[in-house]
């Protein structure tokens, strides 16, 4: 069945260190690739999105696109801030009539001063 | 603009007692969700509903049941919990235009059963 991988966290970074979290997924078809954010004692986020290859989705300062030939979507930033630590999950929505999405693990991010 | 509400925030269950969380949303959305998420396993689809009076299982249904009566309210009952349910819940929902619409999230439900 279809899934997404994220690299294992947590990731520390000093603030203005650039980001990256690995992302892979596994799916038939072509879905629409997402992003959520989930600061601490708060639900899902949107981030940003993707629905089709070579599209960049981006938000904030957070890109990441949609690598069909690779199955990745990768999320970056160019210089990370304190208020950016939070969990992050990548996930994937399939083309099916139920709108279900599969999430990754999480990456917690921690972005000290 | 509420968005989707979980009620209650936080719960404390004995095993073996019964109880059901609700989730509304002032969305209109036809799609509700619920999911549970653990620590280094992201989030895992318990039911979802595609429309009032319809739901579905999904990943991890084993324990759990679910009503849609209002298109509104979706609501999640545990009959019997068990401590393998400690867990926090999230309910989610979005609207008809599927694969690119994104869902919209609850800020969850923290439960502990002893």
């Amino acid at each position: 069945g279809d899934s997404v991988t994220q690299m294992e966290g947590p990731v520390t970074l000093s603030e203005e260190a650039f980001l990256t979290i690995n992302c892979t997924y596994t799916a038939t078809g072509y879905p629409s690739l997402f992003w959520y954010v989930q600061y601490p004692g708060e639900g899902l986020q949107l981030l940003l999105k993707a629905t089709k290859a070579d599209d960049k989705g981006s938000n904030k300062g957070f890109e990441a696109t949609y690598r069909k030939e690779t199955t990745s979507f990768h999320l970056e930033k160019g210089s990370v801030q304190v208020s950016d630590s939070a969990v992050y999950f990548c996930a994937l929505s399939d083309r099916g009539n139920t709108g279900k999405l599969i999430f990754g693990q999480g990456t917690t991010l921690q972005v000290k001063p | 603009n509420a968005g989707v509400t979980q009620t209650p925030k936080f719960r404390v269950l004995k095993t073996g007692q019964s109880m059901t969380l609700l989730c509304a949303q002032d969305m209109n959305h036809e799609y509700m969700y619920w999911y549970r998420q653990d620590p280094g396993m992201g989030l895992r689809l318990i039911h979802y509903s595609v429309g009032e009076g319809t739901t579905a299982k999904g990943e991890v249904p084993d324990g759990y049941n679910v009503s849609r009566l209002k298109k509104q309210n979706f609501l999640l009952g545990l009959e019997s919990a068990a401590p393998s349910q400690t867990s926090v819940y999230f309910c989610a929902s979005n609207n008809r235009e599927l694969g690119n619409q994104p869902q919209h999230f609850g800020d969850g439900t923290r439960l502990s059963i002893l």
